[in-house]
């Protein structure tokens, strides 16, 4: 069955270095999103991505981070310049068609990211 | 700013009863709403959804109802089973948005 893959399972690296993220959605997907969950908080949306640009971004989405299909299979989350509270656990979803609409995304199992 | 709540963090229910999970939600531009469940170390993977236009939709053992006037829906789980311990994601997305936006979760203990 396809399935979502990402990343690193788990990063730890030091407040103020860049970390990048990867994701490789389904392959027939046309739209990629992230999300992420703080621990005991809710799952929160990042960012979704399509044709190759940014259709929607959330306020969290700020110019710290930015998102990027390289080649025809990754999608990418960079974060510039980590801070403490950007420690969360990152999700990376595809969706055949825009998830807003019918709201039936794939997620895949997530990027811890422990900032230090 | 809590769009989509979900007001009990936990529930145990014994096999076999039914499990129920509610969810509130505040915004009315909201027209779609799903169920996702999660189990730990795993991303959310999509259960059952619902459209505004509906007030009930049935899968196998699952069964999502949605009252728009009181802008609240419910998870019902019959018959529960021990695989169904998870945490229930409550979602809801607006339409032409590309966003989803979550509850807390409900953390469900089947009991066997």
């Amino acid at each position: 069955e396809p399935e979502v893959t990402q990343t690193p399972s788990h990063q730890v690296t030091q407040m103020g270095q860049e970390v990048i993220l990867r994701c490789v959605p389904i392959s027939n997907h046309l739209y990629f999103y992230w999300y992420r969950q703080i621990l005991g908080q809710k799952v929160e949306f990042l960012v979704s991505f399509y044709n190759n640009e940014i259709s929607e971004k959330s306020e969290i989405f700020d110019d710290q981070f930015s998102v990027e299909r390289p080649d025809g299979s990754n999608f990418t989350l960079k974060i510039r310049s980590t801070k403490l509270e950007d420690s969360a656990m990152y999700f990376c979803a595809s969706s055949n068609i825009a998830g807003g609409d019918t709201g039936e995304l794939f997620f895949g199992e997530g990027s811890r990211l422990t900032v230090l | 700013d809590q769009q989509v709540k979900q007001n009990s963090p936990s529930l145990s229910v014994q096999e076999g009863r039914i499990s129920i999970l509610n969810c509130d939600y505040t915004n009315s531009m909201f027209d779609y709403f799903l169920w996702y469940k999660k189990y730990p170390a795993e991303g959310p993977t999509f259960l059952i959804s619902i459209s505004s236009i509906k007030d009930k939709n049935e899968d196998g053992r699952f069964t999502v109802f949605l009252n728009k006037s009181a802008k609240h829906l419910s998870l019902h789980i019959v018959p529960s089973q021990p695989g169904d311990s998870a945490v229930y994601f409550c979602a809801a997305s607006a339409a032409g948005s590309y966003q989803l936006t979550f509850g807390k979760g409900t953390k469900l203990s089947v009991i066997p």
